[in-house]
C-alpha cells in the first residue's frame, strides 16, 4: 500500500482566494510526522509545515494550515488568500522510526496553479 | 538564514562515467540524507547518514553509489559508472535533530540536476 496519497489532478485557484489540497497517509507506528514541501518550477525544495501525530492542534504557519484528521488518517494542506507565488508543485511527506532511520517518504505530489 | 548548498546547480555526464555530487549541510546539524527525483516523478530516498556511517540506504543505493563526509562541512554523493536512468534531480537534506516528537523538518537544497548523455 502506498504510504503517501496524493490523487488529486492538477488544482486551480483564483488568486485571494483558499484552497486545499489532500494527503492522505498509512502507518501503523503510533508516532510519526507529516510535512509539506512545495517545489516552484525553479526545482528547490521549500519546507513549509510540519505536524506531528501527537500534537493536539492542527499545525498553522503564516498563511498554511494544516487540516489534521488522525482517524481519517489525512493531513491535508490549506492555503489561504493564494498568490500567484503559491504557483508550484506541493509534496506531502511522512517520517517514520527514529533516530537516524528517519528517512521521509513522499507523496506523488498535486500541481497548483493560480489563476490572476 | 542558513541553508543547504549543493554544487554543482547542473552536472552532465558521459554514460559510465563517475560523479561526485556535493553538498554543505547547515552546520549544527547532524544528520544527512540524499534524495532524488527523476523528471516528473516523486522523491525518492536514496540514504540516510548519521556519526560518519550510513544509517539507512534504499534499493535504488546499491552498490555503484557511496556517500562520504570527507570533513566537518561536506557530505558527497558518488555514482561510480553512470548509467542512463541516474538522470534525475539529487537532494542533498540535512536535519538538526530526529525526534519522533519533534518537528525539526529536513532542509533540503537546491538540488543536483544531474544528466546522463
Amino acid at each position: 500500500a502506498q504510504k503517501i496519497t496524493q490523487t488529486q489532478p492538477g488544482m486551480f485557484v483564483q488568486e485571494k482566494e483558499a484552497v486545499t489540497l489532500d494527503c492522505t497517509y498509512d502507518t501503523s507506528d503510533p508516532s510519526y510526522g507529516l510535512f509539506w514541501y512545495k517545489q516552484p518550477s525553479s526545482g528547490e525544495m521549500i519546507f513549509l509545515i510540519y505536524q506531528g501525530s501527537y500534537d493536539q492542534q492542527n499545525a498553522t504557519e503564516g498563511r498554511y494550515s494544516l487540516n489534521f484528521q488522525k482517524a481519517r488518517k489525512s493531513a491535508n494542506l490549506v492555503i489561504s488568500a493564494s498568490q500567484l507565488g503559491d504557483s508550484a508543485m506541493y509534496f506531502c511527506a511522512m517520517r517514520e522510526g527514529n533516530g537516524a532511520n528517519s528517512k521521509l517518504t513522499f507523496g506523488k505530489g498535486i500541481t497548483l496553479s493560480v489563476r490572476p | 538564514e542558513p541553508e543547504v548548498t549543493q554544487t554543482p546547480s547542473h552536472q552532465v555526464t558521459q554514460m559510465g562515467q563517475e560523479v561526485i555530487l556535493r553538498c554543505v549541510p547547515i552546520s549544527n546539524h547532524l544528520y544527512f540524507y540524499w534524495y532524488r527525483q527523476i523528471l516528473g516523478q516523486k522523491v525518492e530516498f536514496l540514504v540516510s547518514f548519521y556519526n560518519n556511517e550510513i544509517s539507512e540506504k534504499s534499493e535504488i543505493f546499491d552498490d555503484q553509489f557511496s556517500v562520504e563526509r570527507p570533513d566537518g562541512s561536506n557530505f558527497t554523493l558518488k555514482i561510480r559508472s553512470t548509467k542512463l536512468e541516474d538522470s534525475a534531480m539529487y537532494f542533498c537534506a540535512s536535519s538538526e535533530a530526529v525526534d519522533r516528537a519533534s518537528g525539526q523538518p529536513q532542509h533540503f537544497g537546491d538540488g543536483t540536476r544531474l544528466s546522463i548523455l
